[in-house]
C-alpha cells in the first residue's frame, strides 16, 4: 500500500538555526513528491516538488528538499529558520505510473520557530 | 488573480440541515478536489473531478455529493448534516498532469450542532 509518514508531530527550532522536517514514503515505482505549508486559518500553499533529475530541489521562501531514493525520504530543510516559518507542513506523494496514482498525504508536522 | 475561492468561509448548521459549499477557480484547471481536514487526521479526499461534467469518489464520500457543471466551479453538498461532518473543508484545483501541484482555497469552517 502507498503511504507517507511524517514521523514528528512537532518540530521546535530556534530562529537562525537550520531546520529539518522529515518525510518518508512508500510507493510503487518512482514517485512525485510534494511539500505544502499551511499557515494558521489558511489553505495549503505549494512549496516545492520533486519530479525527476537533481535530487536537491529548491522552492519558495528559501526551503529546499532532498530526494533520497535508497532511504525513500524527502526531507524539507532550510538553512536558517525564521519565526514566520512557524506553520503546519505537509508532505505528499503520488506514483508516476500504474493504476493507483492518487495523491497520498502525510498527517502534517507543526513547526515552531522560537525567537 | 483570485486563484481558488471558497464560499462561505464559516457556517453553523443544525443536524439534518442541508447546505452547499461553492468552489470557484480562475486558472482553467481540469482537476478539482474537495478535502476535509480534521485534527490528527490530515487531509482526506471527499470527492474529485477530472473535468467538466465528471465526478468521482475519494476516501470519505459518504454523506456528501458534488457537481461540476462548469469547468470553473465545483460544488460540495451536504444533504442532511451530521455532527461528524464538523470540519474544515478545502477545495483545490490542479492541471491534469500527475506531476503538477494543487492550489487550495482558504477553507470553510463548518460546525454541525
Amino acid at each position: 500500500a502507498q503511504s507517507v509518514a511524517q514521523p514528528e508531530d512537532q518540530v521546535n527550532v530556534a530562529e537562525g538555526n537550520p531546520l529539518t522536517v522529515k518525510c518518508t514514503y512508500s510507493v510503487s515505482g518512482n514517485p512525485y513528491l510534494f511539500w505544502y505549508v499551511q499557515y494558521p486559518n489558511r489553505g495549503l500553499q505549494f512549496l516545492l516538488k520533486y519530479i525527476t533529475g537533481d535530487n536537491l530541489v529548491k522552492g519558495s521562501y528559501g526551503f529546499e528538499a532532498e530526494f533520497n531514493k535508497s532511504q525513500t525520504s524527502f526531507h524539507l530543510k532550510k538553512p536558517s529558520a525564521l519565526v514566520s516559518d512557524s506553520a503546519l507542513y505537509f508532505c505528499a506523494v503520488r506514483a508516476n505510473a500504474g493504476n493507483n496514482r492518487k495523491l497520498i498525504w502525510g498527517l502534517g508536522t507543526s513547526l515552531a520557530v522560537n525567537p | 488573480n483570485a486563484g481558488v475561492t471558497q464560499t462561505p468561509k464559516f457556517r453553523v448548521l443544525k443536524t439534518g440541515q442541508s447546505m452547499t459549499l461553492l468552489c470557484a477557480q480562475d486558472m482553467n484547471h481540469e482537476y478539482m478536489y474537495w478535502y476535509r481536514q480534521d485534527p490528527g487526521m490530515g487531509l482526506r479526499l471527499i470527492h474529485y473531478s477530472v473535468g467538466e461534467g465528471t465526478t468521482a469518489k475519494g476516501e470519505v464520500p459518504d454523506g456528501y455529493n458534488v457537481s461540476r457543471l462548469k469547468k470553473q466551479n465545483f460544488l460540495l453538498g451536504l444533504e442532511s448534516a451530521a455532527p461528524s461532518q464538523t470540519s474544515v473543508y478545502f477545495c483545490a484545483s490542479s492541471r491534469g498532469s500527475a506531476n503538477t501541484e494543487a492550489f487550495f482555497g482558504q477553507g470553510t469552517r463548518l460546525t454541525v450542532v
